[in-house]
């Protein structure tokens, strides 16, 4: 059974802090690694996706990638009121070949004004 | 922006009713997905389907499940006699082989 594991949360950081959001996973042939953003009743809308160890920035958003450790995370810097929202990990073996994308459960994210 | 398109929004019905929900995928994207996403759980693999056929399943997508690409544009997920517990919100969601884009999704309540 291949997992994806975020704490639920919720996580509550002041506006204009950074948000730290983790992920571990437990299939090492995983390749490919996504971060979606989820409001209350909507669907997951893509962040930031990265394939290779190491930093990956846009914008306010970086991803982390440590493949050998099997484990990634989002950084949101300057945390604004409009980012609380369900944060997911979602990772991958290939995604072209159609496989599937595993999801964690997400972490819950309020920033606070 | 492109983007998937789902009918109904939302859909309620009866116990042991068959219920169709349809997707109209991004043109030239080529994999095609259904999720579900059971009110405050994760979201959950159904099922991907590349070149008009399965490509993976998961243990959710019994035979009450089927997927179908009719016309060449639509992209359907039929569930053969619904129970309650197949109430939850289904996304489509289609792959241009790098990432995947999700659908607003549909709404489905048994009752």
């Amino acid at each position: 059974q291949k997992e994806v594991e975020q704490n639920s949360g919720p996580l509550s950081v002041p506006e204009g802090a950074i948000a730290s959001l983790n992920c571990t996973y437990s299939d090492r042939v995983s390749q490919s690694f996504f971060w979606y953003r989820q409001y209350s009743g909507k669907s997951p809308e893509l962040i930031m996706s990265i394939y290779s160890n190491g930093d990956k920035e846009d914008g306010r958003f970086t991803a982390q990638l440590n493949k050998a450790s099997q484990y990634v995370s989002l950084l949101i810097r300057d945390s604004q009121p409009s980012d609380s929202a369900t944060y997911l990990c979602a990772v991958t073996n290939s995604p072209n070949t159609g496989n599937q994308f595993y999801f964690g459960t997400g972490t819950s994210l309020t920033v606070i004004p | 922006e492109p983007e998937v398109t789902q009918t109904p929004s939302h859909q309620v019905t009866q116990m042991g009713q068959e219920v169709i929900l349809r997707c109209v995928p991004i043109s030239n994207h080529l994999y095609f997905y259904w999720y579900r996403q059971i009110l405050g759980q994760k979201v959950e693999f159904l099922v991907s389907f590349y070149n008009n056929e399965i490509s993976e399943k998961s243990e959710i997508f019994d035979d009450q499940f089927s997927v179908e690409r009719p016309d060449g544009s639509n992209f359907t997920l039929k569930i053969r006699s619904t129970k309650l517990e197949d109430s939850a919100m289904y996304f489509c969601a289609t792959s241009d082989r790098n990432t995947i884009y999700f659908g607003e999704g549909s709404w489905l309540t048994v009752v």
